[in-house]
């Protein structure tokens, strides 16, 4: 089945400063990448996805980056405010492959520093 | 809409217990899923269903149960809990199949002793 990775588990950065999550994942047919965001004691929350037909998406300061010759994929944040601290979670997913739910990576801890 | 609901919020079982999670949702949603997530980790799937009378297993179906006989219902079962089965559990419904939008639930925070 899919496997996917995900990089750092820990990421600390300065308020203003951007943020980078990688992902990689195992299966080549797959064709459907989303980001949840997770706050403390909260439910996992879409905030962008990307499906194998494009090579980036942008949602005002967060952008999602494909490659999938490489089978990898990135969550971009600029100018990060202490509201995006949370657990992030890359996910992957085939079309055709049935309705087998998401494949989520361990998650990235991000803290903003004010 | 209230969108995917869960019950119990919060539950202590003793081991070799048996307990029901419900999951409603309200968005006439026909696949649905349940995920656990242990701490430190992703979710892994449990089992999901695909409309009703239609259930299948995931990642991690052992010692669970689940049944689909509405379209707004897909409670989870625990037959003889364990000290493994301590986790947070997330009901999650969809449109469709495996492009479309996950929406979670609050999740249920299970502690087996």
């Amino acid at each position: 089945g899919e496997n996917v990775e995900q990089h750092p588990s820990t990421l600390s950065v300065q308020e203003g400063d951007s943020a980078v999550i990688k992902c990689t994942y195992s299966d080549s047919a797959s064709n459907y990448f989303p980001w949840y965001k997770q706050e403390l004691g909260k439910r996992p929350q879409l905030i962008i996805d990307i499906r194998s037909n494009v090579g980036e998406k942008k949602d005002q300061r967060i952008a999602v980056t494909l490659n999938k010759t490489a089978k990898h994929f990135s969550l971009h944040i600029t100018e990060t405010q202490p509201e995006d601290s949370a657990v992030y979670f890359c996910a992957a997913s085939i079309e055709g492959g049935g309705a087998d739910g998401l494949t989520f990576g361990k998650g990235t801890h991000l803290i903003i520093q004010p | 809409n209230a969108g995917v609901t869960q019950t119990p919020k919060f539950r202590i079982l003793k081991i070799g217990q048996s307990m029901t999670l419900q999951c409603t949702q309200d968005m006439n949603h026909n696949y649905m899923y349940w995920y656990r997530q242990d701490p430190g980790m992703g979710l892994k799937l449990i089992y999901y269903s695909v409309g009703a009378g239609i259930t299948d297993k995931g990642e991690v179906p052992n010692g669970y149960n689940v049944s689909r006989s509405t379209t707004e219902d897909f409670p989870l079962r625990l037959e003889l809990a364990a000290p493994s089965q301590t986790s947070v559990y997330f009901c999650a419904s969809a449109t469709g199949g495996n492009q479309e939008t996950q929406y979670f639930g609050p999740g249920t925070r299970l502690l087996v002793l």
